[in-house]
């Protein structure tokens, strides 16, 4: 079956500080690969998202590139802000499954000044 | 824009309760999906449906069951609560089953049943 995992948390950074959040998955197709937020109190956001191999995903700042040879999809950001402190999941949908998601176990970000 | 709204926030039941989450969506999306989420264990996908009237398991339906009588409404119903159903429980949507589709989701229930 599918599976995504994801670096434990907590993550502590200084405000300015370089992220890189990993995340590698198993899968049986293609599938496509997403990255959510979940701020306190709140739903899942989507963050970015990326459809095929070698696809780069980019919104607010964070990057993450869709590697079909390591079977990963790291998020990054150059510099993080306090108000990036949040849950961030990684989650893949495989073509032909209904739009279905299998969720990384989320990595807790707290950023301070 | 309300987007994928659900009610209650929180509850607290009793062991052997029932009770329905409610969750409506007006973005005129076919596909919804209840899931929840465990401390530490990411989100599992309890039941989905692609459309009016049709319905199917996730990968852990055991101790729920839903509906979808209309478009918009998407409500999961705990028959017999039981202290392993203590979660945050996410409903959500998305435009079609194409894997490429974001889901839009809920701002969450949190339910403890003691």
């Amino acid at each position: 079956g599918n599976s995504v995992t994801q670096m434990e948390g907590p993550v502590t950074l200084s405000e300015e500080a370089f992220l890189t959040i990993n995340c590698t998955y198993t899968a049986t197709g293609y599938p496509s690969l997403f990255w959510y937020v979940q701020y306190p109190g709140e739903g899942l956001q989507l963050l970015l998202k990326a459809t095929k191999a070698d696809d780069k995903g980019s919104n607010k700042g964070f990057e993450a590139t869709y590697r079909k040879e390591t079977t990963s999809f790291h998020l990054e950001k150059g510099s993080v802000q306090v108000s990036d402190s949040a849950v961030y999941f990684c989650a893949l949908s495989e073509t032909g499954g209904g739009n279905k998601l299998t969720f990384g176990t989320g990595t807790q970000l707290k950023v301070e000044l | 824009n309300a987007g994928v709204t659900q009610t209650p926030k929180f509850r607290i039941l009793k062991i052997g309760q029932s009770m329905t989450l409610q969750c409506t969506q007006d973005m005129n999306h076919n596909y919804m999906y209840w899931y929840r989420q465990d401390p530490g264990m990411g989100l599992k996908l309890i039941y989905y449906s692609v459309g009016a009237g049709i319905t199917d398991k996730g990968e852990v339906p055991n101790g729920y069951n839903v509906s979808r009588s209309t478009t918009e409404d998407f409500p999961l119903r705990l028959e017999l609560a039981a202290p392993s159903q203590t979660s945050v429980y996410f409903c959500a949507s998305s435009y079609s089953s194409n894997s490429n589709q974001p889901q839009h989701f809920g701002d969450g229930t949190r339910l403890s049943i003691l």
